[in-house]
């Protein structure tokens, strides 16, 4: 299986804050790796695809960076709305897996 | 616009099957797409169980791989879940999901359904 570690797990960030979340696979997925948010009680909502692609109507202050093993999402400008939880997940091997999640919480 | 709703009892006895359906509306079914099953149990991160095509055709995750059964059924734009032999750690929300593919390649998980709970209690 590929391994997705994400960091960090969790991150304390005030509105306006630029925040990075990262994901290291265990070997070459190329920049077939998505990000996704996911609020309480709610579905997770796809935010970037084939590592760098904004998902339509995807604020542009979310970005994807990355290929190979090392990816990062940036949130440029953090908004109220944007506390969450954010997964990675590779989609270049099977099975299919998902970072460990890192939950973005109001300092 | 594609859009995914889930069904399924929402408790299931221990050492029993869960079985779940999920429904594609706005979209063709059979089209070039995979659709996916991803479990999330609470508190916890999210599991990718399997997929399967519209020819039946499927990927599962080998950590449940002998207790899945996926199936589809076309003429009512749907595919289903069953999973056998659950324990209490089956306990979860249990989403549907479509895996986007086009004749270019694979783009992931872009739409997903709401999501259902299934608790495993007797």
């Amino acid at each position: 299986d590929i391994q997705m570690t994400q960091s960090p797990s969790s991150l304390s960030a005030s509105v306006g804050d630029r925040v990075t979340i990262t994901c290291r696979a265990s070997q070459d997925i190329r920049n077939e790796l998505g990000w996704y948010q996911q609020k309480p009680g709610k579905a997770p909502k796809r935010l970037i695809y084939a590592a760098s692609s904004l998902q339509t109507g995807v604020p542009s202050r979310f970005s994807g960076s990355g290929s190979g093993t090392d990816f990062t999402l940036t949130i440029s400008s953090l908004q109220p709305e944007d506390f969450a939880t954010y997964y990675c997940l590779q989609h270049n091997g099977y099975p299919r897996t998902f970072g460990q999640g890192t939950k973005v919480q109001i300092k | 616009q594609v859009q995914l709703q889930e069904s399924g009892p929402g408790l299931v006895r221990p050492s029993g099957t869960l079985s779940l359906t999920c429904a594609v509306s706005g979209g063709s079914f059979s089209s070039t797409n995979w659709w996916s099953w991803v479990r999330q149990p609470p508190g916890k991160g999210l599991e990718w169980i399997g997929e399967i095509y519209h020819s039946g055709s499927t990927n599962c995750n080998p950590s449940l791989k002998s207790r899945i059964t996926m199936s589809v059924d076309k003429s009512k734009n749907q595919f289903s879940l069953e999973l056998s032999s659950v324990t209490a750690a089956d306990t979860a929300v249990y989403y549907c999901a479509r895996g986007y593919q086009v004749l270019l390649g694979y783009y992931g998980l872009d739409v997903w359904g709401q999501g259902t709970t299934v608790t495993v209690s007797s």
